[in-house]
């Protein structure tokens, strides 16, 4: 069946530097790509998302790049600050389908 | 304008009993779907109402869950016999449908069977 993996599991970087969390889909047939940020207690939290008559989409710090013919799709998050600790998940939908199909997750630490 | 709500936040049952999980969509949105996030993992579809149309329950994964969502709004998880595997955080989330891709989560309810 379908399948999003997520790379890394868990991220650690210091303030100020980029983050990158990678994600790979197995179905061919997928056009939309969201990105969510859930913090502690919460639910997920759409950040930013992409479809696939777009290579890449920035919003401020946050920037999301699509390769449809490597089927991976990343997110890039500069000039961190430690508010953008959290877990990012990263999801796929197929055209004509409502499912999405998440990764696994990437705890993202930012260090003071 | 309000957001997903989910009800309780938390629950903590004993192994055998039944429980209950509310969600209220966003006003309007005709798509209701429900995850599972065990600890630690992404999110599991569950199942998935669109208007009147009948729910794909796919993902449910065993018979004694079940869903329902009442005139098109609010929606009701019910897990039977709960057993220890169940203990995770169920979410809800909505979104307007007619292909509107974007879904908002609501905040989950945090299950804990002893």
């Amino acid at each position: 069946g379908e399948n999003v993996e997520q790379h890394p599991s868990t991220l650690s970087v210091q303030e100020g530097d980029s983050a990158v969390i990678k994600c790979t889909y197995s179905d061919s047939a997928s056009n939309y790509f969201p990105w969510y940020k859930q913090e502690l207690g919460k639910g997920p939290q759409l950040i930013i998302d992409i479809r696939s008559n777009v290579g890449e989409k920035k919003d401020q710090r946050i920037a999301v790049t699509l390769n449809k013919t490597a089927k991976h799709f990343s997110l890039h998050i500069t000039e961190t600050q430690p508010e953008d600790s959290a877990v990012y998940f990263c999801a796929a939908r197929s055209s004509g389908t409502y499912k999405y199909i998440f990764g696994t997750g990437t705890r993202l630490k930012v260090l003071a | 304008g309000a957001g997903v709500s989910q009800s309780p936040s938390n629950k903590v049952t004993e192994k055998g009993k039944d429980v209950e999980l509310r969600c209220d969509p966003i006003s309007g949105h005709t798509a209701l779907y429900w995850y599972r996030q065990s600890l630690g993992q992404g999110l599991e579809f569950l199942i998935y109402f669109q208007g009147n149309s009948a729910p794909d329950k796919s993902g449910l994964p065993s018979d004694r869950f079940s869903a329902e969502r009442t005139g098109g709004s609010v929606s009701t998880l019910t897990i039977q016999r709960t057993q220890q595997e169940d203990s995770a955080v169920y979410l809800c989330a909505s979104s307007r449908g007619q292909g509107e891709e974007t879904q908002y989560f609501g905040p989950g309810t945090r299950l804990l069977v002893l």
